[in-house]
């Protein structure tokens, strides 16, 4: 596609449920980085995937949150156990080489659990 | 530790006002700085910013790096109510890691 797409773009869940994000990125893009945005606050990093290296978990907060990058396009991040402080506004951005160099967003999934 | 520092935290100004926002930065291994507009969720890219003292123009907007100093100032002249958003800047590292700043809120009022 021409963008980041990301979905669903609104998910309301209960306390202790599982949820899935997902974020197909712009083709070609070989880096997907996964971001959460509370409300008020700046980007804080989640997760990176550069081609076929492993991935930068290193801004994960918990072992509830997982990712995964299939065939290098696709990315599902999973969130179990949601709790309250999981609300926030999730965003994915990918990347490319010279000028694609900079990041280029989704429209980010709003999560809310109940 | 890696980090980039934005000031002010928010902003209230006329429409036409000019306005001047901050980014330090203490990064490892800089390669370059990028600027961005937040009005609802999606960041929209600005400016890339790699060498020093060159200015980035688009319209009203302007940036300027200074790499020395390391910090980036982004000017906006002749405010309008739709300048009205959270501006991000970032430093990407040499090993594609960006590091965000907690950006500056700006309300251009009529």
């Amino acid at each position: 596609g021409a963008g980041v797409s990301q979905s669903p773009s609104n998910k309301v869940t209960e306390k202790g449920k599982d949820v899935e994000l997902r974020c197909d990125p712009i083709s070609g893009h070989t880096a997907l980085y996964w971001y959460r945005q509370s409300l008020g606050q700046g980007l804080e990093f989640l997760i990176y995937f550069q081609g076929n290296s492993a991935p930068d978990k290193s801004g994960l907060p918990s072992d509830r949150f997982s990712a995964e990058r299939t065939g290098g396009s696709v990315s599902t991040l999973t969130i179990q156990r949601t709790q309250q402080e999981d609300s926030a506004v999730y965003l994915c951005a990918s990347s490319g080489t010279g000028l694609n160099e900079k990041l280029f967003f989704g429209s980010g999934t709003q999560l809310s659990v109940l | 530790e890696d980090k980039v520092v934005q000031s002010p935290l928010s902003l209230v100004v006329h429409e036409g006002d000019t306005v001047t926002l901050n980014c330090s930065y203490e990064v490892t291994n800089f390669r370059s700085l990028l600027w961005y507009k937040q009005e609802k969720k999606a960041p929209t890219f600005l400016f890339m910013l790699t060498s020093s003292g060159i200015e980035k123009k688009s319209g009203r907007l302007s940036s300027i790096l200074d790499k020395k100093e390391l910090f980036s100032i982004l000017n906006i002249t002749a405010t309008q109510t739709g300048d009205s958003a959270i501006y991000l800047c970032a430093v990407r590292q040499g090993g594609n890691q960006f590091y965000f700043g907690t950006g500056t809120s700006l309300t251009v009022i009529p």
